[in-house]
């Protein structure tokens, strides 16, 4: 069965970006979509959007976007996502999934912090 | 979008005893598209339920999820010691796909 690993936590400056990767391991993404979401510490879970790779179609949460790029990388079964323009209010975990309408499965989980 | 309410915010509740946590929906859900999460400190979440009443793999059959069209519902028949952690509800029926902010279930 896939598994999702994701890349090790950051600290970013106020106003700079950070991206962040999600490895199918043990498989590929197939014709499923790869979701991104987020989680302030003690809150809920906030779409920030998704991508099919073997299509390279993506789509954003209104929210972020003008602010996030998903991208994918077929040969390596990467996907990717790119959050420029950081602010202390993007201090999140940041977790990537499986999207078949629901979701599994999940990635680890990456904690993004801004701080000056 | 759909929001989703989850009540009550926090359950107090003994080993061995039944868990019923609650999912309103601002507007139908197209389908029963809707899912159930556990999240333990420290981890991701992890899919119990889809499509309402759907057990996913490895979802023991303790679990069941009922309802539709604006009201759905997680009945847990007997929690377990490792049942205790946040539950969350998502729908996908209709774009763009949302979560309820959560009902955490404590040991009493």
């Amino acid at each position: 069965q896939v598994q999702l690993v994701q890349s090790g936590a950051e600290v970013k400056r106020p106003g700079s970006s950070v991206k962040v990767s999600c490895k199918a391991s043990g498989g590929t993404f197939g014709k499923d979509g790869i979701g991104w979401w987020r989680q302030a510490p003690g809150q809920g879970l906030e779409w920030v959007g998704a991508i099919i790779p073997m299509f390279a179609a993506s789509n954003y949460a209104e929210k972020f976007q003008g602010r996030v790029t998903i991208t994918a990388d077929g040969s390596t079964n990467t996907v990717y996502m790119e959050l420029s323009s950081l602010r202390s209010e993007d201090t999140a975990v940041y977790f990537c999934a499986r999207d078949a309408n629901w979701f599994d499965p999940w990635g680890q989980g990456t904690l993004v912090t801004v701080s000056s | 979008e759909i929001v989703l309410t989850q009540s009550p915010g926090t359950l107090s509740l003994s080993p061995g005893e039944r868990a019923t946590l609650s999912c309103r929906a601002s507007q139908s859900v197209s389908s029963r598209y809707l899912a159930w999460y556990q999240q333990k400190p420290g981890q991701a979440p992890r899919l119990l339920i889809y499509d309402g009443s759907s057990r996913a793999t490895g979802t023991p059959d303790r679990f069941s999820g009922s309802g539709s069209g604006t009201d759905f519902t997680l009945t847990i028949s007997r929690l377990e010691p490792e049942d205790f952690a946040v539950y969350f509800c998502q729908q996908y029926g209709s774009p763009p796909q949302t979560f309820g902010q959560g009902t955490k279930v404590e040991i009493k």
